[in-house]
């Protein structure tokens, strides 16, 4: 299956400001995902980002605040805008390990804290 | 109501123990279901995979779903301190939008 790089892993940010997560796949993928996970909460679906096109959001995440870049078939990147401290959670990109569904492969996260 | 809901523990056993994890889920066009196990720090990990009813086994993982109770557990048999972790039921219809429960915390003492 895909190994998947995630930088940074962690991250302190001062609240209004932006950081922005690079998610590097070893393989070729059509579709990334780009998920949060906040503490004794389930993962949640931000979006999903295809090559060649806008990234399609889940409802509750807006491209403002979360802009996201596809260039190729294994890179993207997932920037959180104007930070406030709710924003604090573990973001994690995943690829689809067989297509059609089949579980994901997560790449390791990155634990952001908003001060 | 969430769709896969998951008690959140932690869960403490001893070394050896048969340990026994599970979800409900609400959406009766669930028909994918996943275990994933995440190590402190790290994504989550795909442990098991199974499609609709019915039992799978995989070394000492064995992962159930009762569709008829939309109940979905996950045994494992001979716990080592390395299990312990937290494990994470998902499930979907068929398409990419996989929904996740909040996941349980294992501990398995030496």
């Amino acid at each position: 299956s895909a190994v998947i790089s995630q930088k940074p892993s962690r991250d302190i940010c001062q609240r209004g400001t932006s950081l922005t997560i690079q998610c590097q796949v070893d393989s070729q993928v059509t579709m990334m995902f780009w998920y949060r996970q906040q503490p004794g909460q389930s993962l949640t679906l931000i979006a999903t980002a295809n090559q060649g096109s806008e990234a399609t959001y889940e409802s509750g995440f807006v491209i403002d605040k979360f802009p996201i870049s596809r260039p190729n078939l294994t890179f993207s990147t997932l920037t959180v805008s104007n930070m406030s401290p709710e924003d604090s959670s573990i973001y994690l990109c995943s690829v689809d390990r067989q297509g059609a569904g089949y579980g994901y492969t997560f790449g390791s996260g990155t634990r952001l804290t908003v001060v | 109501q969430k769709e896969v809901e998951q008690d959140p523990g932690p869960l403490s056993v001893p070394e050896g123990a048969i340990v026994s994890l599970n979800c409900t889920y609400s959406n009766s066009a669930f028909q994918y279901f996943m275990w994933y196990r995440q190590y402190s720090r790290k994504g989550p990990e795909l442990l098991m995979y199974t499609y609709s009813s019915g039992n799978k086994e995989d070394g000492r993982f064995t992962a159930q779903v009762d569709k008829s109770s939309k109940y979905i557990s996950l045994f494992i048999r001979d716990s080592q301190p390395s299990d312990s972790a937290t494990y994470l039921c998902a499930s979907h219809t068929g398409g990419f939008k996989t929904i996740f429960g909040a996941g349980t915390r294992l501990f398995v003492k030496a």
